[in-house]
C-alpha cells in the first residue's frame, strides 16, 4: 500500500538553529500539507500546497516558516530560527484531488522536533 | 467549518461493536463528515466519510442522520489494535482538516 513517508523520526535541535523537515509523498498526489501536533494537544493544520505554490496557510505559519517541492518527489518544511515552542510532532500529508469525489488526506508517520 | 461534538472517552469491548456518536448541527449543505483516527501519536488514519447516505467500506460504518445533525461511526468488531483517539471532522474537504479533541476509546479484551 502506498504511504507518505517522513525523514527525520526524531530531530532535536538548538534554538535558533535552522531545521528542515522531509517528506515523500505519495507518487500520484497533488495536494501536500503539514500539521503539528504539540504534545499533548491537538492536530493543527499549518499549511496546505499545490500546482508549486501554498493554496492556504493557518495562523502559526509565519513568516518562520517555508515550504517547498525541489525536486517533483520531496516536499519539506523549513522552519528558519526554531523556538522552544515549534517543539511537537510534525505530520506531513498528502491527497489526490478528485474534481467529483472528495478523496481522503493521506499522513506519514510524523517527525517529533524538540527545540533544546 | 462546523463544529463538532464527541464525547471525551468510551470504552469498548473487544469483538463487540464499538458506536462512536458525533453532533454536528450547524453543519452546511454542501459540507462532508470525515472520520480520522489516530493510534498512539501515529499519523492520523483516514477512516471513513460521507455527505448523506451511509456509507460502509472495510474498515467502518458511518451512520448520518436524515436531517445531517448528528453521526455515528460503527466499528463492527472492535479489536485491541482499535484502541485510539477518533476524530469527527465536518469539512467542505479533505484540504484543510480541524481536528478536535475527539473521542479516546480504549478496547478491553
Amino acid at each position: 500500500e502506498p504511504e507518505v513517508t517522513q525523514t527525520p523520526s526524531h530531530q532535536v535541535t538548538q534554538m535558533g538553529q535552522e531545521v528542515i523537515l522531509r517528506c515523500v509523498p505519495i507518487s500520484n498526489h497533488l495536494y501536500f500539507y503539514w500539521y503539528r501536533q504539540i504534545l499533548g494537544q491537538k492536530v493543527e493544520f499549518l499549511v496546505s500546497f499545490y500546482n508549486n505554490e501554498i493554496s492556504e496557510k493557518s495562523e502559526i505559519f509565519d513568516d518562520q516558516f517555508s515550504v517547498e517541492r525541489p525536486d517533483g518527489s520531496n516536499f519539506t518544511l523549513k522552519i528558519r530560527s526554531t523556538k522552544l515552542e515549534d517543539s511537537a510532532m510534525y505530520f506531513c500529508a498528502s491527497s489526490e484531488p478528485s474534481w467529483t469525489v472528495n478523496t481522503e488526506a493521506f499522513f506519514g508517520q510524523g517527525t517529533r522536533l524538540t527545540v533544546v | 467549518d462546523a463544529k463538532t461534538t464527541q464525547p471525551t472517552s468510551m470504552d469498548c469491548a473487544e469483538g463487540r461493536a464499538a458506536n462512536l456518536p458525533c453532533n454536528h448541527s450547524t453543519i452546511s449543505g454542501n459540507e462532508y463528515v470525515y472520520w480520522y483516527r489516530q493510534i498512539h501519536s501515529q499519523g492520523p488514519q483516514y477512516i471513513i466519510h460521507g455527505l448523506k447516505n451511509n456509507e460502509t467500506n472495510e474498515m467502518a460504518s458511518l451512520i448520518i442522520t436524515e436531517d445531517r445533525k448528528s453521526s455515528t461511526l460503527i466499528l463492527p468488531h472492535a479489536t485491541l489494535r482499535d484502541t485510539a483517539v477518533y476524530y469527527c471532522i465536518v469539512s467542505l474537504n479533505d484540504y484543510k482538516l480541524s481536528f478536535g479533541a475527539g473521542t479516546t476509546v480504549t478496547v478491553r479484551a
